[in-house]
């Protein structure tokens, strides 16, 4: 079975780091994009940018470009989202998507990682 | 960026109805690289339609999508129970950002 399992929920103070995780199983990881799509409280989806994690090609939506960092580790199949300094307007779900090339929609997802930074 | 905008924000309908859900884009979006997705609460978004027009694996034939250029549109012919949700278009051929719509909730009237 295809799937993308996020890490847990994190709570966090402002000016925390933070780095979240998204890891596939059931197909080969390195041939797939990984999204990032924001989803503040009771708001709609943000796309925030996207790696192949085959060559860690990473483009990023301008709204989020330096606030961000996308990575991946293709060797635990994992692809990372992460904060230098939080701020409580990251207060969020955060779900990861493959999609198969970088132009194309993002058919599986993960179930979403809750972070909420709060003093 | 491209700016997607989906109306009407709340579509209040019955079982049984059909719904049409439209998305308008601020300039064309290349080679129809439309998407929509379904949102349910507490859920991840499943993708529903691709490329516009061609539904992803396991969506039943009564999702249907149309358009090109500026302009799309979702429909569902006969709405089941489970089919009320917030529905997003996506707009996924733009190298500055692959912008979402702000989204429709398909209620039960």
């Amino acid at each position: 079975e295809v799937q993308l399992v996020q890490s847990g929920a994190e709570v966090k103070k402002p000016g925390e780091s933070l780095k979240i995780s998204c890891k596939g199983s059931g197909y080969i990881f390195t041939n797939y994009w990984i999204g990032w799509v924001r989803q503040m409280p009771g708001k709609g989806l943000e796309w925030m940018g996207i790696i192949y994690p085959g060559d860690s090609d990473t483009r990023y939506s301008p709204s989020f470009q330096g606030q961000v960092t996308i990575s991946a580790d293709k060797s635990i199949s994992t692809a990372y989202l992460q904060w230098s300094s939080l701020k409580a307007s990251d207060t969020a779900m955060y779900y990861c998507a493959r999609s198969f090339i970088a132009a194309a929609a993002m058919d599986v997802w993960g179930q979403g990682t809750t972070v909420t930074v709060s003093s | 960026e491209i700016v997607l905008t989906q109306s009407p924000g709340t579509l209040s309908l019955s079982p049984g109805e059909r719904a049409t859900l439209s998305c308008r884009a601020s300039q064309s979006v290349s080679s129809s690289y439309l998407a929509w997705y379904q949102q349910k609460p507490g859920q991840a978004p499943r993708l529903l339609i691709y490329g516009a027009s061609s539904r992803a694996t396991g969506i039943p034939d009564r999702f249907s999508g149309s358009g090109s250029g500026t302009d799309f549109t979702l429909t569902i012919s006969r709405l089941e129970p489970e089919d009320f949700a917030v529905y997003y278009c996506q707009q996924y051929g733009s190298s500055r950002g692959k912008t979402f719509g702000q989204g429709t909730k398909v209620e039960i009237k």
